[in-house]
């Protein structure tokens, strides 16, 4: 049972447009909503987050919407870089004293010069 | 800053052999994890530790045994390798309250 979904394995973009990349949920118990950016042969880093209790958060080029009802969440990149190509991975966990982080199966996205 | 390191990065092991991938991190988390990363599959957990002296079953658990050492180091064991075993493997710790994950750079292992 799939509790992230990223149902996109991939995403080409031209340089400088909008990247959009999407996830559902199956779990409402779910807190705290991430996406993590990973390059080949390194570990993901983390990129943004939301809370559950907010459906926008912005950092830069990068804004998390959260759309409770729908259990979707997207990341929008603006505007796209080459550098921005990697695999990105959303993820979700509870709360509490730990958190068990379930991820998605990623989207690997390509910003085309 | 270290936060988390992992060893070995590489190895390749014949089916039935044991080893121990080894992961500490300095950042004073309580919590940490064990993922592994196939094509296709994203990031599965495999174990996590909530504290010192605790640990539980992740998602793909089988076959694998885990010790949480002391606050800093979480090691990972295969009592017996299996080619499905052939994966990515990622250590992770938690910024507590976020759930904002820490990895390290990853144990890439082949069983022959």
């Amino acid at each position: 049972d799939q509790q992230v979904k990223q149902n996109s394995p991939s995403l080409s973009v031209q340089e400088g447009r909008i990247s959009i990349l999407n996830c559902d949920y199956t779990n409402s118990m779910f807190d705290y909503f991430l996406w993590y950016k990973k390059y080949p042969a390194e570990g993901p880093t983390f990129l943004i987050s939301i809370s559950s209790i907010k459906d926008k958060n912005e950092d830069g080029r990068f804004t998390v919407f959260l759309n409770k009802s729908a259990k979707h969440l997207s990341l929008h990149i603006v505007p796209s870089q080459p550098g921005d190509s990697a695999v990105y991975f959303c993820a979700a966990s509870g709360s509490g004293g730990y958190q068990k982080v379930t991820f998605g199966t990623g989207t690997k996205l390509q910003v085309i010069p | 800053n270290a936060g988390v390191t992992q060893t070995p990065k590489f190895q390749v092991l014949k089916t039935g052999q044991s080893m121990t991938l080894q992961c500490a991190q300095d950042m004073n988390h309580n919590s940490m994890y064990w993922y592994r990363q196939d094509p296709g599959m994203g990031l599965r957990l495999i174990y996590y530790s909530a504290s010192e002296g605790t640990t539980d079953k992740g998602e793909v658990p089988n076959g694998y045994n885990v010790s949480r050492l002391n606050k800093r180091e979480f090691s990972l064991r295969l009592e017996s390798a299996a080619p499905s075993q052939t994966s990515v493997y990622f250590c992770a710790s938690i910024r507590i309250g976020t759930g904002e994950l820490f990895f390290g750079e990853g144990s890439r292992l082949t069983v022959l």
